[in-house]
C-alpha cells in the first residue's frame, strides 16, 4: 500500500499560534516516531509510540510540544504558542515493530513568522 | 551533545570511484547502526544496517565496515554512479534498551560526477 503520509506538507503560521501536524503511518505498523530535521542536519528524535502508548517523549523540547496517537494509527504532533525557533521540517516514521526498519514520510515544513 | 559524528560534510567522487563516509559514536549502549539515503524533497530511506556482532556487511555496491573497539563505522559505495548523488546519514540506536530511537549524524552530501 501507500507509504507514510503527512499533512500538511507546508505550514506557515504566525508566532504564538498553535499548529497540529498529522501523520498517517503505513497500515499495520505498530511503532510510530516523530523527528525534527533542521536544514543541513540529520533528523532529531522527538517522541515515539507503540500502538497508542507513548513510550518515549524524551526528545520533546519543552511542554509546548505534545503528541498523541489515540487509536494506535494516525498521530498528531501539536505545537502550542509557536516560536520562530520551532521552524523546521517535522518528519514522521513508522515501523512494523519497534526493532524493525523505520519508513519515513515526506515531512511537514513548518515556518513560524 | 552530539552522540554521532559524521564526516566529511560533503564529498565529490568521479563516476566509477569509491565513496567513503565515516561515523563515530560515543554511547556504548548503541547496538544498531543504519545508513540512510535522502534525495532532495524526500524523507530518508534505509540503505543498509549493521549490528555490532559483525565487522562488515555488504549489499550490492554498498558496504558497512564496523570497528567496535574504536566506536567507528563507515559506508563504502563501490563503483559510484551519478544516481548515488544524495545526502547520506549514519545513525545509531540502542535496540536492546527498548525502542529504536535513532540518533543521526549531520549528513554527507555526495555528488558523483561523470
Amino acid at each position: 500500500g501507500a507509504g507514510v503520509s503527512q499533512s500538511p506538507r507546508y505550514k506557515v503560521t504566525k508566532r504564538g499560534q498553535d499548529v497540529a501536524l498529522r501523520c498517517d503511518p503505513i497500515s499495520g505498523h505498530v511503532s510510530l516516531y516523530w523527528y525534527r530535521q533542521a536544514l543541513g542536519q540529520g533528523p532529531e528524535f522527538l517522541t515515539y509510540f507503540n500502538y497508542e502508548a507513548q513510550q518515549d517523549k524524551s526528545g520533546l523540547p519543552n511542554d509546548r510540544f505534545s503528541a498523541e496517537r489515540p487509536e494506535g494509527s494516525i498521530s498528531t504532533l501539536t505545537i502550542q504558542r509557536t516560536e520562530q525557533r520551532d521552524s523546521a521540517m517535522y518528519r514522521c516514521a513508522s515501523s512494523f515493530g519497534r526493532n524493525n526498519e523505520q519508513f519515513f514520510g515526506p515531512g511537514t515544513r513548518l515556518t513560524v513568522l | 551533545q552530539q552522540q554521532v559524528k559524521q564526516s566529511p560534510q560533503s564529498l565529490i567522487v568521479q563516476k566509477g570511484g569509491i565513496s567513503i563516509i565515516n561515523c563515530a559514536y560515543e554511547n556504548t549502549a548503541f547496538d544498531y547502526f543504519p545508513w540512510y539515503q535522502q534525495f532532495p524533497g524526500k524523507g530518508p530511506a534505509l540503505l543498509i544496517a549493521i549490528r555490532p556482532d559483525v565487522s562488515e556487511k555488504k549489499e550490492g555496491r554498498f558496504t558497512i565496515s564496523f570497528n567496535k573497539s574504536a566506536k567507528q563505522f563507515s559506508l563504502h559505495i563501490m563503483d559510484s554512479q551519478p544516481g548515488d548523488s544524495a545526502t547520506y546519514f549514519c545513525a545509531a540506536s540502542a535496540l536492546t534498551g527498548g525502542g529504536n530511537k535513532l540518533t543521526f549524524g549531520t549528513g554527507t552530501q555526495l555528488k558523483v560526477e561523470l
